[in-house]
């Protein structure tokens, strides 16, 4: 079993639906969350970031941990085709390396 | 915001030679910066963790003699594929962890796409 598992997609919404991604962990060390927008050719870019268990919300992103569950969640409203990427949850126990969902990609369609 | 930044964006080099990459955090000290590689449609596997005035430390299966990783500053690792391979083609990605106030945020450089022909 892999210590982070995340759906690889693809995932196909219209522009303005609600997005839900998520990822499930086993390694009850893990702290610190972080999603990760990453556009094809590009390096991932810090999307979200959340200590502990709680909602973190950031204009259309809100993410989500529930430290009970070993599930972490990243929600975006009103989706733009901009928002076509794939996003990949990552997280850590410590100031360490992270260790990374495999991704998930998503196309808003217009 | 804290900014890493890596160079070259891309190379394409020749089988045998050796390519070196950097990765420079522009307003944060790192002690600590770590190095990804990910092939297409895979997901970013840590190759190795660059430690500031001390050797790096390799995963399991990585080469230390094929991926040297030089830390020569608060700012700055490096990482040399030497005897580059088609096999090594992949996107390399560094990261560096920004810790402060209990918590740490991870910032990416723009990675470097590397084409070994």
């Amino acid at each position: 079993q892999k210590e982070v598992e995340q759906d690889p997609g693809p995932l196909s919404v219209p522009e303005g639906a609600i997005v839900s991604l998520n990822c499930t962990y086993s390694n009850s060390a893990f702290q610190y969350f972080m999603w990760y927008r990453q556009y094809s050719r590009k390096g991932p870019e810090l999307l979200m970031y959340t200590y502990s268990s709680g909602n973190k919300e950031d204009g259309r992103f809100t993410a989500q941990v529930d430290k009970s569950s070993k599930y972490i969640s990243l929600f975006i409203r009103d989706s733009q085709p901009s928002d076509s990427a794939t996003y990949l949850c990552a997280m850590t126990g410590t100031a360490s390396k992270l260790t990374f969902g495999t991704g998930t990609r998503l196309q808003v369609t217009l | 915001g804290a900014v890493v930044s890596q160079h070259p964006s891309w190379v394409i080099c020749k089988s045998g030679t050796s390519v070196k990459i950097e990765c420079r955090s522009l307003d944060f000290q790192a002690t600590t910066m770590f190095w990804y590689r990910q092939f297409p449609k895979q997901s970013l596997m840590l190759m190795a963790t660059s430690n500031e005035g001390s050797k790096a430390t390799y995963e399991q299966g990585v080469e230390k003699d094929k991926f040297l990783i030089n830390h020569a500053s608060l700012t700055l690792s490096t990482l040399t594929v030497t005897s580059a391979h088609p096999e090594d083609s992949s996107f390399y990605i560094c990261s560096a962890p920004r810790i402060g106030g209990g918590n740490t945020e991870a910032f990416f450089g723009q990675g470097t796409r590397l084409t070994v022909v």
